[in-house]
Parts: C-alpha cells; sequence; structure tokens
C-alpha cells in the first residue's frame, strides 16, 4: 500500500515563526502536493512538484514556499506564520507525467497560528 | 479562471434513502476523479472517469461523466451510515499536472 505520512497531526505556532512541514512517500512517485482544506472552501492547492527540485504554484502560494530535495519528500515552509494560516494541510502523491493518476493523501497536519 | 462547482453543499438522509451529488466545470475535462473524505480522515480516491457519457458503478455507488465532459455526478443508492463524509470531485487543469477539488458535499446519514 501507498504511504503518505506528514511529520505532525497537530501543530501550535506564534505569529512570525517559521514553520516547516514535512511530507514523506513511499511509492517512488514523481508528483507531490501540497494543499489547504478549510471549511466551505474545499482543498486548494499551494503548491506542487512533478520532480526533484522542480515546483510549480498553485492557487494560493502566497506566504509559502517548498522544498523538494529528494523524491520522496516534500516540505512546505511558512516563512513568517500568520493567524490566517491556521488551516488543515494536506499533502498528497501521485504516480506519473500525465497527471491522470489518483492522488494519495496523508493524514493531514492541523495548524494552529495563535 | 477554470472552476469546479459541486451542489448540494449538504445532504442529510435518512438510512435507506438515494443520495446525489453534481459536479460541474467551466471547461471541459480530460477526466475526473472522485474522493471520499470520513469525518477526521483525510481524502480516499474512489474512481476515475474518462470517456464521454462514462458509467461506472461500484456496488451501490454510480459515477457518471457527462457527454460534453463537463460535469460528473455521483449517487448512492440505498445510503448506510457508512456513507457518512465528505465527497470531492476533482479535475485536472487543461496541460497541466494540477487537479482542481470541487468544494465538496457533506452526507449526513440519519439512522
Amino acid at each position: 500500500d501507498v504511504k503518505v505520512t506528514q511529520s505532525s497531526r497537530y501543530l501550535v505556532k506564534r505569529t512570525g515563526e517559521k514553520v516547516f512541514l514535512e511530507c514523506v512517500q513511499d511509492m517512488d512517485h514523481e508528483n507531490m502536493f501540497w494543499y489547504r482544506q478549510d471549511p466551505g472552501l474545499g482543498l486548494r492547492l499551494i503548491y506542487f512538484s512533478y520532480d526533484v527540485k522542480m515546483k510549480e504554484k498553485g492557487d494560493i502560494p502566497e506566504g509559502y514556499s517548498v522544498s523538494r530535495e529528494k523524491k520522496e519528500r516534500f516540505s512546505l515552509i511558512l516563512e513568517s506564520a500568520s493567524t490566517n494560516q491556521t488551516s488543515m494541510y494536506l499533502c498528497a502523491s501521485s504516480y506519473g507525467t500525465g497527471g491522470s493518476y489518483e492522488q494519495y493523501f496523508g493524514p493531514g497536519t492541523r495548524l494552529t497560528v495563535t | 479562471g477554470q472552476q469546479v462547482m459541486q451542489i448540494p453543499q449538504y445532504q442529510h438522509v435518512q438510512e435507506g434513502e438515494d443520495f446525489t451529488t453534481y459536479c460541474n466545470s467551466s471547461t471541459t475535462l480530460s477526466n475526473i476523479q472522485w474522493y471520499k473524505q470520513r469525518p477526521g480522515g483525510h481524502p480516499v480516491f474512489l474512481i476515475q472517469l474518462v470517456k464521454s457519457g462514462e458509467v461506472k458503478k461500484q456496488k451501490r455507488l454510480t459515477f457518471q461523466f457527462g457527454e460534453a465532459k463537463k460535469n460528473s455526478s455521483l449517487h448512492i443508492t440505498a445510503t448506510q451510515t457508512t456513507d457518512v463524509g465528505t465527497y470531492f470531485c476533482a479535475g485536472p487543469t487543461s496541460g497541466t499536472y494540477k487537479y482542481i477539488f470541487g468544494t465538496g458535499t457533506r452526507l449526513k446519514v440519519l439512522a
């Protein structure tokens, strides 16, 4: 079974802190994604990566950056956390360069910024 | 930009009743995926539809892709309490690897 793990289930940070969210997948997937999920807004794509060191902005990249130094690991960085970044963060991965493959999601990290 | 809309946002049904959620895209889709997220869980892939007019069944779940490949539906026959959760559709952005998710339909089943 594909396994996508995220470094923390719950995280509480203070405004202005730099926050790192880590995601690791064990199925040699090319594509990896970071979403945030807020009530009534569904899943919104922050960034995605289709190869090591390759990244593209999603729909809401402002205030975030990412890093993919190894194929299995995709990190989301909040350079200076703000209260409006309080949310559930979901990482996902998928096979294929065509993007027409199912996405496997991690358990999510619920981030609270105070 | 491309949008994927889902209706209804919420649906409460009595156990045994049928349920349908609809997904509409502002652009033609090469394929559409459906996911289910249980309360407190993460989205889990259910199915992918590729062909115009395609219909696929998984036990009590029936998925349909519209002829124009701009809409889709998920129908659950005789709902059970295990069907509780939020159902999302997702369609790819043309020419990219990005999928746009609908806002989801939250299903509650009353026993």
